[in-house]
């Protein structure tokens, strides 16, 4: 069965801290893998990977893709109490009748601590 | 800007009566997503179109109905509204890179 796994579930930190969020996949077909924020209402984007070992960074943010393992890694450095917010995860289909079609994992919550 | 309209934004209903959730998107863009997201479970897929008159399951499609006369609309519809329905409901539209965008959400009660 195709699935989406992100983790921890849940994690807690103080300002300043480094964090890594997870996400592994098994998904037939694979096209690329999106991350998402999530803070009181939708999420919002964050980036999208495709190719294997090309890590995608935006300021205290980076992620990269394993397509050999089957997963990603979210990496976020001296966390700011803003950076609390739910970290979503999604892997998109390449082919067949479930072209286009985006599964998303649980998420990863996110604290963070003055 | 999204490009994504949702409404209502809040809805409160009763078990049995039909709810329509509606989306709108001010661009062109084929894809459309309706997610519900429950705690614990993240975004579940409910539906999807490729264009106008294609449409697709998801993981959770069962109870819901959707329709795609024209591209820039993707109405969800509840036929008989179960309390298990009760959830937050995100419409998104594909951007032109690939990624996402969505709609702010319709918290929907079924008592």
């Amino acid at each position: 069965e195709d699935k989406v796994v992100q983790s921890p579930l849940s994690l807690v930190v103080h300002e300043g801290d480094t964090v890594t969020l997870n996400c592994s996949y098994e998904v037939t077909n694979f096209r690329s893998l999106l991350w998402y924020k999530q803070e009181k209402k939708a999420p919002t984007f964050l980036f999208m990977l495709t190719s294997s070992g090309i890590e995608k960074k935006s300021g205290r943010l980076s992620s990269i893709l394993d397509k050999k393992e089957l997963f990603s890694i979210l990496n976020i450095t001296a966390t700011q109490t803003g950076d609390s917010a739910i970290y979503l995860c999604a892997v998109e289909w390449a082919g067949g009748t479930s072209y286009g079609k985006l599964t998303f994992g649980q998420g990863t919550i996110l604290t963070v601590h003055p | 800007d999204a490009g994504i309209t949702q409404s209502p934004r809040y809805k409160i209903t009763e078990t049995g009566r039909q709810v329509t959730l509606m989306c709108h998107q001010t661009w062109s863009h084929s894809y459309m997503f309706w997610y519900r997201q429950d705690l614990g479970h993240g975004l579940r897929l409910i539906y999807y179109s490729a264009a106008a008159d294609i449409t697709d399951k998801g993981e959770v499609p069962d109870g819901y109905v959707v329709s795609r006369s024209k591209t820039e609309n993707f109405p969800l519809t509840l036929e008989s509204a179960t309390r298990s329905q009760t959830s937050v409901y995100f419409c998104a539209r594909r951007g032109s890179a690939g990624e996402l965008f969505f709609g702010e959400g319709s918290r929907l009660t079924v008592l």
